[in-house]
């Protein structure tokens, strides 16, 4: 099984309407994130979280927010998506062992808003 | 702002030679990572590059840091089909929260 698990894999939805996202882990982390990619680009951090506790924005925050239900899980939610937020969304993972801190990637949800 | 450029974009190489991808990046970072991602697919990690002059090698990849320069390299020896995916390079902003910038990604085609 995956240790990195998202949900929905694709999703189309409609201009206004609210969706969720979703991220699992059985890696034991605590450190969790939300990336955006773009076709031709690189990736854009969005929300992470350090442990429950603990959220905060990224680099492109505006439009996105996010719940930590517990260490395992971490949801990213669009309140109104509108079209500019198709694009491919990844969660990740990582321990929070300074020497490495290797961020561990899911397997992506591809999200077309119409 | 840190900010990290890849170069090239694009790699369109013949199976069997070598070639160089760089990364450049705009400052100070303690930690640079290489990614792989194939079409359709989520980010393998490669490469994490921790101090300066460091080298790590596996099969046909081999990558450097000179934090000096703030440039890390890929290179590529005697490519073969497989390693055709996107590669990316990621550095670690400073401030202890694990945050990474990427760079664009380099798309790497190999052909006969």
């Amino acid at each position: 099984d995956a240790d990195v698990t998202q949900t929905p894999r694709n999703r189309i939805t409609k201009t206004g309407k609210r969706i969720m996202l979703e991220c699992s882990q059985t890696k034991g982390h605590d450190r969790m994130y939300w990336y955006r990619q773009d076709p031709g680009l690189g990736l854009q951090l969005i929300y992470y979280s350090f442990d429950v506790k603990d959220i905060n924005k990224g680099e492109i925050s505006d439009g996105y927010s996010v719940s930590r239900q517990a260490q395992a899980k971490f949801s990213l939610s669009l309140e109104s998506a509108i079209p500019n937020q198709t694009a491919l969304y990844f969660c990740a993972t990582s321990a929070g062992d300074r020497a490495q801190e290797t961020q561990y990637f899911g397997p992506g949800t591809r999200l077309l808003v119409l | 702002e840190l900010k990290v450029e890849q170069n090239p974009l694009f790699l369109s190489m013949q199976e069997g030679k070598n070639y160089t991808i760089y990364c450049n990046y705009s400052t100070t970072s303690d930690r640079l990572y290489w990614y792989r991602q194939d079409p359709g697919k989520s980010l393998e990690s490669l490469f994490v590059l921790l101090s300066n002059g460091a080298v790590k090698q596996e099969g046909r990849l081999m990558a450097s840091l000179d934090t000096k320069a703030r440039l890390s390299t890929l290179h590529i020896t005697a490519a073969v089909h497989d390693l055709s995916a996107t590669y990316f390079c990621a550095v670690v902003l400073p401030g202890g929260y694990n945050k990474l910038i990427f760079g664009a990604g380099t798309r790497l085609a190999v052909h006969p």
